[in-house]
């Protein structure tokens, strides 16, 4: 069976930083492509990035690029997401996908 | 960046119908490999979305054959023969030709 969970989501301050990470099993992690994909509340689907299954390249959407860095270890079959200078508009789900599956998302809220 | 523009907004059907959902991009999605990086996808009421259609017309393992996806070049669509209740929510296309990648707004799929 294919999973995909996120966490380390929660309540964070403006201006600080966060990780976020998806734990993968079912399938063979270091074959795929990876994304982020965020959903504000009420809101449709927003691509953030995806990375190669080596890990060696990295696409960005022009707004996320800078702040959020994506990253991977396949050795533990774990995606990242690296969110920085958050700001009230990245309150969102965040979730992790690959190609044919999501995990079932993770909530981030950011405010004072 | 690629806009998809997805007509229409909402949807209205009853049961058994067949409805028709429109993706415009505003530039060719045909990769210089050949291939169309065109998806769609489902997130019904409360849960993640789900892949239905990868490359405009390839179906996702376990999608129902009543889903069927067509279209090239800057015009897309997704036909539901004979919308059941499950296939109620919010569809989603996106294109993966071109970075970044993009989501239309999306269409709700309502019963009348």
């Amino acid at each position: 069976e294919v999973k995909l969970v996120e966490s380390g989501g929660g309540l964070v301050l403006p201006g600080a930083s966060l990780k976020l990470s998806c734990i993968v099993s079912g399938f063979t992690f270091s074959d795929y492509w990876m994304r982020w994909v965020r959903q504000a509340p009420g809101k449709g689907l927003e691509f953030i990035g995806e990375i190669k299954p080596d890990g060696s390249k990295t696409n960005y959407a022009p707004s996320m690029k800078g702040r959020f860095t994506i990253s991977r270890d396949n050795a533990k079959n774990t995606l990242y997401l690296q969110m920085s200078s958050v700001r009230s508009e990245d309150t969102a789900t965040y979730y992790c996908a690959s190609l044919y599956d999501w995990g079932q998302g993770v909530m981030v809220t950011v405010s004072s | 960046d690629v806009v998809l523009t997805q007509t229409p907004v909402s949807l209205s059907v009853t049961l058994g119908d067949q409805a028709s959902i429109s993706c415009r991009s505003s530039q060719s999605l045909e990769y210089s490999d050949g291939y169309t990086y065109l998806e769609w996808y489902l997130q019904k009421p409360g849960q993640s979305p789900q892949l239905l259609i990868y490359e405009v017309s390839n179906r996702f393992s376990g999608v129902p054959d009543r889903f069927i996806g067509s279209g090239s070049g800057t015009d897309f669509t997704l036909k539901i023969s004979r919308v059941e209740p499950e296939d109620l929510g919010v569809y989603y296309c996106f294109q993966a030709t071109h970075d970044p990648y993009t989501f239309g707004a999306g269409t709700k799929l309502e019963l009348k």
